[in-house]
């Protein structure tokens, strides 16, 4: 089944304790972004990959570091966490950027305390 | 830099009844257009896209959404809404001049109502 995963689902952390959340795909694409998603603001993205070792910011960045060593994976990593990183995180892949659909994983809802 | 404007951030509506979700956007190129549906706890999904030709696309579920380049708006539309269209829709944009990056909207909750 072609899909998006990415774990964990939930995760409630403190300010300052570095966390990776991982994301996979299995559908050999090209491109990969993070999202975050707030209420009323909908989904701004983080950082995003045109391909193996390619990564640019978005338009959230801050705070926030990615890898894309392999083509299917494409780990969100935070270095220091804070409470205005509480939000819902999505992670999703396409074959070309902004043209083709973009498949979603299920979400990775992060509390910082 | 392009943004998207989803005018509803909140539409009930009655099962069986239409309902139109309005999209603006401001970009004065060449653009793609999208609506995600997110139902809940569960990541987005394609609605439907419009990359080029008719005006008028069909997508899923029995949604339509029509493109107006004058107006540079994006509204879907679905004549007859199921109890299991509750749900939020993202409207989006992507245009060639900014590397195809898509910008989402705020989001509209549908809450169909028997």
């Amino acid at each position: 089944e072609a899909q998006v995963t990415q774990n964990p689902r939930y995760l409630i952390t403190v300010t300052g304790k570095k966390l990776t959340v991982t994301c996979s795909q299995n559908m050999n694409h090209e491109y990969m972004s993070w999202y975050r998603q707030d209420p009323g603001l909908g989904l701004r993205q983080i950082y995003y990959s045109m391909n193996v070792e390619v990564t640019d910011k978005g338009d959230v960045p801050e705070g926030y570091k990615v890898s894309r060593k392999e083509k299917r994976n494409f780990p969100l990593i935070l270095e220091s966490p804070s409470p205005n990183q509480t939000s819902l995180y999505f992670c999703a892949s396409s074959i070309l950027a902004g043209v083709d659909e973009q498949f979603f994983g299920p979400g990775t809802r992060l509390t910082v305390l | 830099a392009q943004s998207v404007t989803q005018l509803d951030s909140q539409v009930p509506v009655f099962e069986e009844a239409p309902v139109e979700l309005r999209c603006n956007y401001s970009s004065s190129v060449s653009v793609y257009l999208f609506w995600y549906v997110q139902y809940p706890n569960q990541g987005l999904q394609l609605l439907l896209k419009y990359l080029s030709g008719s005006t008028l696309v069909k997508g899923i579920n029995g949604f339509e959404a029509e493109f107006n380049k004058s107006q540079t708006s994006f509204h879907l539309r679905k004549p007859s809404v199921h109890i299991s269209d509750t749900a939020e829709y993202f409207c989006a944009v992507s245009e060639k001049a900014a590397g195809n990056k898509l910008t989402f909207g705020g989001g509209t909750r549908v809450l169909v109502k028997p």
